[in-house]
C-alpha cells in the first residue's frame, strides 16, 4: 500500500544536528513532489521545505533558511531533511508529505517523527 | 505574505448537525492552490479537499469545499462521530501558509 515512513527523530542539544529520512513505498516516488511539514506540541501545522520530483527546485520557509536542507534519492525512493544549528523552537513532530505532480496539495503523509531540541 | 485565518477556533456541535468552517486569506488565493486537511487526535493530517472544492480520494461526499478569492469554506453536511477532529486550510505555494485550525468538538 501507499506509505511514507519517517525515521531519525530524537533528542538533540541546541546547536546540534539531526538528519531525518522518509522512505516511500507503494507508489512511483519520482512522480511526486515532496515536502517536510512540522507541528510543534499542541500547535498547528507549519510547512518547512519542498523539493521537486527531480530535485532541481527547492523552497524553504524563512524560519529554517540557512539551517535546514532537503534532498532526495529517487533510486532509493527516499527524501531527507538535514537539520543544523537546531533551536528549541524546532521541537516538533516532522511529517514528510507527498504531492502527486500538479495536484497542488499533499495527498500522502507519513506518520511523523518527533524531534526534541533541549539541553 | 498570505496569511490564512480560520474561524471559529472551536465549533461545538452534535452528531448529525451541519458544520461550516471558514478560511479567510489576507490576499487573494487562486482556488487551485487551496486545500483542506483533517487531523484526528494522535494522527497525521489527511487531505480532504484540493482545488478549493474537489474531494480527495476517500473523502465522503458529506464534505464539500467552496469559495474563491479570499473567502473559502469547508462544510460537513451531517457530522459523523469520526468527523470530530481539527481541520486546516492551506495555501499551496507562495507563503505555503496553513490556517491555525478549527477544532470540531462534540457538544
Amino acid at each position: 500500500q501507499v506509505r511514507l515512513v519517517e525515521s531519525g527523530g530524537g533528542l538533540v542539544k541546541p546547536g546540534g544536528s539531526l538528519r531525518l529520512s522518509c522512505a516511500a513505498s507503494g507508489f512511483t516516488f519520482s512522480d511526486y513532489y515532496m515536502s517536510w511539514i512540522r507541528q510543534a506540541p499542541g500547535k498547528g501545522l507549519e510547512w518547512v521545505l519542498y523539493i521537486s520530483s527531480n530535485g532541481d527546485t527547492i523552497y524553504y520557509a524563512d524560519s529554517v533558511k540557512g539551517r535546514f536542507t532537503i534532498s532526495r534519492d529517487n533510486a532509493k525512493s527516499s527524501v531527507y531533511l538535514q537539520m543544523n544549528s537546531l533551536r528549541a523552537e524546532d521541537t516538533a513532530v516532522y511529517y514528510c508529505a507527498g504531492e502527486k505532480r500538479y495536484l497542488l496539495a499533499f495527498d500522502i503523509w507519513g506518520q511523523g517523527t518527533m524531534v526534541t531540541v533541549s539541553s | 505574505e498570505t496569511v490564512l485565518t480560520q474561524s471559529p477556533g472551536t465549533l461545538s456541535l452534535s452528531p448529525g448537525e451541519r458544520a461550516t468552517l471558514s478560511c479567510r486569506a489576507s490576499q487573494s488565493v487562486t482556488s487551485s492552490n487551496l486545500a483542506w486537511y483533517q487531523q484526528r487526535r494522535g494522527q497525521a493530517p489527511r487531505l480532504l479537499i484540493f482545488g478549493a472544492s474537489s474531494r480527495a480520494s476517500g473523502t465522503p461526499d458529506r464534505f464539500s469545499g467552496g469559495g474563491s478569492g479570499t473567502e473559502f469554506t469547508l462544510t460537513i453536511s451531517r457530522l459523523e462521530p469520526e468527523d470530530f477532529a481539527v481541520y486546516y486550510c492551506h495555501r499551496y505555494g507562495g507563503s505555503w501558509a496553513f490556517g491555525q485550525g478549527t477544532k470540531v468538538e462534540i457538544k
